[in-house]
């Protein structure tokens, strides 16, 4: 298995861009997760999903940030407009949650907004 | 929702003697306590993890307690090298009830100086 899939990996773009972050997650995981971490605020969960259905948006952080799942093998994190505030990796990770919640993360996406 | 602290939040140690990495947990119901390692420019890698039903468990150079009563579980690494320096994560979950979501501590950041 290739494991966690993120695309990009490094995305550099301008304020006020839209931004969109890719994700596929292991055959057969049935929860994904997207984090985002900063040397300030360390790893935080923005949004997880269980059988593509969103269940814990609280951690996006406003309007401007938003994910899909449109079925079990893509995941979408979109950002519009971009900020520099938003710069950060932003990590996608997968579970079957029959299996102890073992998440498996993916190489993750530097995010860069000038 | 549950809380994990973390603690310290860096730690330097020579090549060849123990580290110590604690965390603390709020939600009496979690029983399930894994720890990552982040190696730089890599998503978090689950090292080693303990349910709830056992105390300790070792492997190799890594070991893990849990003390549900004190609500504390700890991440032992002895005769540390240079390639475990990294960032390590604990977390806590409670297996069905959150459908996969991992409560992560806010990281140690391990230095092993040769």
């Amino acid at each position: 298995d290739a494991g966690v899939i993120q695309s990009p990996r490094h995305e550099v773009t301008e304020m006020g861009q839209e931004v969109t972050l890719r994700c596929k997650p292991i055959s057969g995981h049935n929860s994904l997760f997207w984090y985002r971490q900063t040397m300030m605020r360390g790893l935080e969960l923005l949004i997880y999903f269980n059988n593509n259905v969103p269940i814990d948006d609280s951690g996006m952080p406003e309007d401007r940030f938003s994910a899909k799942m449109p079925n079990a093998s893509f995941s979408t994190l979109k950002i519009q407009p971009s900020e520099p505030r938003d710069s950060a990796v932003y990590f996608c990770a997968s579970s079957l949650e029959e299996a102890y919640n073992e998440q498996f993360f993916g190489p993750g996406t530097r995010l860069t907004v000038l | 929702g549950e809380n994990v602290e973390q603690h310290p939040s860096t730690l330097s140690v020579q090549e060849g003697d123990s580290a110590v990495i604690k965390c603390t947990y709020s939600d009496s119901a979690s029983n399930y306590f894994p720890w990552y390692k982040q190696e730089l420019g890599k998503g978090p890698q689950l090292i080693i993890d303990i349910r709830s039903n056992v105390g300790e468990k070792k492997d190799q150079r890594i070991a893990v307690t849990l003390n549900k009563t004190a609500k504390h579980f700890s991440l032992h690494i002895t005769e540390t090298q240079p390639e475990d320096s990294a960032v390590y994560f604990c977390a806590a979950s409670s297996r069905g009830s959150t459908l996969g979501r991992l409560y992560f501590g806010r990281g140690t950041q391990l230095t092993v100086w040769p």
